[in-house]
């Protein structure tokens, strides 16, 4: 059973820091690529970043990029997000989800329970 | 970035309706059309991908369809437990954009 368990989310100052981790299972966590998607409150869904399974390629939503960083540690099937120069409108729910692809398909076929994130003075 | 544009944002049916929520893109995305639903407070699930397939163990009142630009999700026979929002995405090109949503509501 795949199984997607994210930590680290809490209450942050704007501009500060927070790193967001996912613990994966349930599957051969290399051969996936992964992704972050954040609900804000009472909106909807918003992509934020993608990382492929060996961490040759990551992509970013124009929203975090050069303020959030996605890696991975596929020693310990595990997604990271690293938040800097947080702003009061990161505030959200973070979902990690596997990423499903080849040719024919790409969608995110799993999702973890999310952690929420508040960013406030 | 390519847009997603669902409509209507909000449906209000009753159990056993058939219904259609539709998504269309800003441009062609081919069949790069995800379908997610998701209840309240709860994360979203994966319900068809490639516009038109099932994920496992998805109920068949579910369906897709569409490619290029417009696309539709359909449910045959609302149940109880099909009420919630509804959201398309394309997987297209990267920013992968999602819908506003479509909620779903008991009348």
């Amino acid at each position: 059973e795949v199984q997607l368990l994210e930590s680290g989310g809490g209450l942050e100052q704007p501009g500060g820091s927070l790193r967001l981790s996912c613990a994966a299972s349930g599957f051969i966590f290399s051969n996936y690529a992964m992704s972050w998607v954040r609900q804000a409150p009472g909106k909807g869904l918003e992509w934020v970043s993608s990382i492929s399974g060996n961490s040759e390629m990551t992509y970013y939503a124009d929203s975090v990029r050069g303020r959030f960083t996605i890696s991975r540690d596929n020693s310990r099937n595990t997604l990271f997000l690293r938040m800097d120069s947080l702003r009061a409108e990161d505030t959200a729910v973070y979902y990690c989800a596997k990423y499903y692809y080849d040719s024919g398909r790409k969608s995110f076929d799993y999702w973890g329970q999310g952690t929420l994130v508040s960013v406030s003075s | 970035d390519i847009q997603m544009t669902q409509s209507p944002p909000s449906l209000s049916a009753s159990v056993g309706d058939r219904v259609t929520i539709t998504c269309r893109a800003s441009q062609s995305i081919s069949n790069y059309l995800n379908w997610y639903q998701q209840k309240s407070g709860e994360a979203p699930k994966l319900l068809i991908y490639a516009a038109s397939s099932f994920q496992s163990a998805v109920p068949s009142r579910f369906s897709g369809s569409g490619s290029g630009t417009d696309f539709s999700l359909t449910i045959s026979s609302l149940q109880t437990e099909d009420f919630a929002t509804y959201y398309c995405q394309q997987t297209y090109s990267s920013p992968y954009t999602f819908g506003q949503g479509t909620k779903l509501e008991i009348k």
